[in-house]
């Protein structure tokens, strides 16, 4: 199966500076890597993905980065505002073995200081 | 908002009581899935359904037990529960033949006495 390791656990940054959310996975059959944010009290909203095909992918101010060679994918945003502030996940998913589903990393809280 | 809705959003039982989760999808979807998020832990997959076939039970306690009568609906029932059942209880769906979009409810969160 997969294993989704996902640095730091927490990140503390200025408003307006960049913050970036490292992972790393396992299984080199991966194909999608999604990103989600969850603010307290809500589930899961996803934010952005990435496929693997795709090397980068953009929207606004969230950015989304894949090395396959490295196994590894970064979530980027720039001009971090006020209402970033929430845990982020990453996923890798999987399929085989009679195992379809997202593999979850655990987590960045991310903290916006203003 | 997102189109997943999930009732109750609060229940707190005992260990001898029977319960129920819901969810429901309003987006079309084809497949509903059930997770379970616990303080310090990832995201952890219990159930899949596609085209209300469960196509993964991902090594469950029996005490969960699921239920889709429809595409739209999905169940989740609880009994004998033990504390560290206590966590919060996410549904989410994708469409049948892109199972990799999933978009998630609000959580139940449960708390076992």
């Amino acid at each position: 199966g997969e294993n989704v390791e996902q640095h730091p656990s927490t990140l503390s940054v200025q408003e307006g500076d960049s913050a970036v959310i490292k992972c790393t996975y396992s299984d080199s059959a991966s194909n999608y890597f999604p990103w989600y944010k969850q603010e307290l009290g809500k589930g899961p909203q996803l934010i952005i993905d990435i496929r693997s095909n795709v090397g980068e992918k953009k929207d606004q101010r969230i950015a989304v980065t894949l090395n396959k060679t490295a196994k590894h994918f970064s979530l980027h945003i720039t001009e971090t505002q006020p209402e970033d502030s929430a845990v982020y996940f990453c996923a890798g998913f999987y399929s085989g073995g009679g195992a379809d589903g997202l593999t979850f990393g655990k987590g960045t809280h991310l903290i916006i200081q203003p | 908002e997102t189109g997943v809705t999930q009732t109750p959003r609060h229940l707190v039982m005992g260990m001898t009581n029977k319960k129920s989760l819901k969810c429901e999808q309003h987006l079309g979807h084809n497949a509903m899935y059930w997770y379970k998020q616990s303080a310090k832990k990832p995201l952890e997959l219990m159930f899949v359904y596609n085209f209300k076939e469960q196509t993964e039970n991902n090594s469950v306690p029996s005490r969960f037990s699921p239920e889709c009568p429809n595409s739209s609906h999905l169940f989740l029932h609880l009994h004998t529960l033990q504390p560290e059942d206590s966590a919060l209880y996410l549904c989410a769906s994708s469409q049948g033949d892109l199972p990799y979009e999933q978009y998630f409810g609000p959580g139940t969160r449960l708390t076992v006495t």
